[in-house]
């Protein structure tokens, strides 16, 4: 069965400071991977994925993520965080031949910003 | 667009009651999914449907009823509410083809049930 580890629960960094959150994942097959974003009182709204190709992907406000298959990892990075991404991040993974392509997600991180 | 939709936006309901929380997509997706969100536990999936007509179990079925008559609507039913059906409610579609893996979600329904 497919898993996904979110190691920490709470991350707070100052502004302008770099950002990681790591995500390690369980998954049989060859892994799609996922980071989504929620913020207070919102649905999830998706920074980037990895399907194939190159393992440092790209994503939306500046968020990168780098897949490492011999990790199991799918690490989200941002080199300067603003205030406004205080908020919830999920890592999920799915696959190829999943029935459904159903995600299975991590329990999520929550990131505090300091001024 | 809309995108994807959810209706309603809060509900409180007494053990035993039921409910119906529907879900719409205006994007011609092919599979839609309900999942739960409680603190600590990310999302679960509840049930999922991969077109019009069809559904499936999800991780967390039980206690749970879906239906998708339409392409655009996905129903998630509860018969008998009980306290531990307390929780966030998300829909989320996507589409086939090669992107069929990424999912769009809706805003969420809070459902608390005393």
């Amino acid at each position: 069965a497919q898993s996904v580890t979110q190691p920490d629960i709470h991350i707070t960094v100052s502004e302008g400071a770099s950002l990681e959150l790591r995500c390690n994942y369980s998954y049989g097959a060859t892994p799609y991977l996922f980071w989504y974003v929620q913020s207070p009182g919102q649905g999830l709204q998706l920074l980037l994925k990895y399907f194939s190709g190159d393992t440092l992907v790209q994503g939306i406000k500046g968020f990168e993520a780098e897949f490492k298959r011999s990790q199991s990892s799918f690490n989200l990075r941002k080199p300067s965080v603003h205030w406004s991404d205080a908020a919830e991040y999920f890592c999920a993974v799915g696959g190829v031949g999943n029935a459904g392509n159903m995600l299975t997600f991590g329990g999520g991180t929550r990131l505090m910003v300091k001024p | 667009n809309a995108g994807v939709t959810q209706t309603p936006k809060f509900r409180v309901l007494k053990t035993g009651q039921s409910m119906t929380l529907l879900c719409a997509q205006d994007m011609n997706h092919e599979y839609m999914y309900w999942y739960r969100q409680d603190p600590g536990m990310g999302l679960r999936l509840i049930h999922y449907s991969v077109g019009e007509g069809t559904t499936a179990k999800g991780e967390v079925p039980d206690g749970y009823n879906v239906s998708r008559l339409k392409k655009q609507n996905f129903l998630l039913g509860l018969e008998s509410a009980a306290p531990s059906q307390t929780s966030v409610y998300f829909c989320a579609s996507s589409p086939g083809g090669l992107n069929q893996e990424t999912q769009y979600f809706g805003p969420g329904t809070r459902l608390l049930v005393l």
